[in-house]
């Protein structure tokens, strides 16, 4: 079982520019959330996405969008890129009858200059 | 909204020695706390949770202790190793909304 895994592992971009990050749920996983790390602080919630649809969303802004394929893949797109997007993003997928325990993936780490 | 803090932002121990990791969290209707390791270039590994109907859970080598009278978490690991090294961080829980992660502390082992 591969885990959870994503797409790229690093990632520079420039102000202004549109990004888009790919994750794969661990196997038998279908419910998928992503979390914004920036240096030195604990995840944030970005949204969670089960059924193809976004189910949960944190505090961030439109420009931060999702979506899920129906083989529960995800990708992240971030739009007008800023230089506070600068960060680790993570993906974490969790089983189908409890969201409670997820399993994150290793990150990427996107510079935005 | 909701926030989890940490007491200790840093921590270095012998090797062989106990750690302990301590946690504030604000909301007292959290009914489900994770700690989660973290080491460099990693995503986040679960290490061990606790429901809020409890107030003790062992697993190997670590403990994580509950006090709902005082919104407290502590995590901790018996004979530390070299291996413990890494970023440690407390997550809650709302009735499976999305958890809300404290900034983390790092663990330090020394030889």
């Amino acid at each position: 079982d591969a885990g959870v895994t994503q797409s790229p592992t690093h990632l520079i971009k420039t102000r202004g520019q549109q990004v888009t990050l790919r994750c794969s749920p661990k196997s038998g996983h279908d419910t998928v959330s992503w979390y914004q790390q920036a240096l030195g602080q604990g995840p944030q919630f970005i949204f969670q996405y089960y059924e193809e649809e976004e189910r949960q969303r944190g505090n961030f802004p439109d420009r931060f969008s999702g979506h899920q394929f129906p083989n529960y893949s995800s990708e992240l797109n971030v739009n007008a890129l800023l230089l506070g997007d600068s960060a680790l993003y993570l993906c974490a997928s969790s089983l189908p009858t409890d969201t409670s325990e997820q399993y994150f993936g290793p990150g990427t780490r996107l510079t935005v200059t | 909204g909701e926030s989890v803090g940490l007491h200790l932002p840093t921590l270095s121990v012998q090797e062989g020695d106990n750690s302990i990791i301590n946690c504030a969290y604000s909301n007292s209707a959290s009914d489900y706390f994770i700690w989660y390791k973290q080491e460099s270039g990693k995503g986040p590994q679960f290490i061990i949770d606790i429901r809020s109907n409890m107030d003790k859970r062992q697993g190997q080598r670590v403990t994580v202790l509950l006090n709902k009278t005082v919104k407290h978490l502590s995590l901790q690991i018996a004979a530390t190793q070299p291996g413990d090294s890494a970023v440690y961080f407390c997550a809650e829980n709302f009735y499976g909304q999305n958890f809300v992660f404290g900034p983390g502390t790092r663990l330090s082992v020394l030889p």
